[in-house]
């Protein structure tokens, strides 16, 4: 079953523009992870946060997670369109070892 | 990182028919499931292969219908059994070492008319 919901569900933006994505989930984590999908293929893993974590930075991403809240935010910066995809988070639950996906958001970045 | 091949790549089928998809790591890897993307989805897992042993089926998901094989730790199938137009979807294994990042193949797209 899917964790949570991701808005918006869709976002186009131009290049050079910042996008932010969020993502909600509804039970206790260990970690919150960020994948990236090109066009119906393969999942690329983009940025994992710990349960005990507030904010990360990886290149032009950028992760921050309210686990009181139970939501997290994805921010990349200077969007190019490469960036073009659709985004997913995934938590990995307490106690499991598999992901559970949100329902993604698709990014399209306007050169 | 870990590389992760899956065949076939795409397929077309006919209702009442089975497929097997294969999936191979280029390493030896402790975990691997495979997940389902319905059309325009986000991805659900369909169960966790556990090497020797019965596959973790979640939910919704039964061994009757998606029989999964891991023989070794680098190699496991998935066999959509039966299968009816909304079987249709992509399906992806991916491999992790347990509740850390998973690595992900290319996926198998699968088309039942």
């Amino acid at each position: 079953s899917q964790q949570g919901e991701e808005d918006p569900q869709a976002l186009s933006i131009q290049e050079g523009e910042n996008a932010t994505m969020n993502c909600s989930y509804k039970t206790s984590i260990n970690n919150l992870q960020w994948y990236r999908q090109n066009s119906g293929r393969g999942l690329v893993h983009l940025i994992l946060i710990r349960s005990n974590e507030r904010e990360k930075h990886s290149g032009r991403l950028r992760v921050t997670l309210d686990t009181s809240k139970k939501s997290s935010s994805l921010l990349i910066t200077a969007s190019r369109a490469a960036d073009t995809a659709s985004y997913f988070c995934a938590t990995v639950d307490t106690g499991r070892r598999a992901l559970t996906f949100g329902s993604g958001t698709r990014l399209q970045v306007q050169p | 990182s870990a590389v992760i091949s899956q065949k076939p790549s795409r397929d077309i089928c006919q209702r009442g028919t089975s497929l097997t998809i294969q999936c191979q790591v280029d390493s030896q890897v402790t975990m691997m499931f495979w997940y389902r993307q319905q059309p325009g989805q986000s991805l659900t897992l369909i169960a966790t292969a556990n090497q020797g042993s019965e596959a973790t089926y979640e939910s919704g998901f039964v061994i009757d219908k998606f029989p999964i094989s891991r023989p070794n730790l680098t190699f496991s199938t998935l066999t959509v059994s039966n299968m009816s137009p909304e079987d249709s979807s992509i399906y992806l294994c991916s491999v992790g070492q347990g509740g850390e990042t998973q690595y992900f193949g290319p996926g198998t797209r699968l088309l039942v008319l």
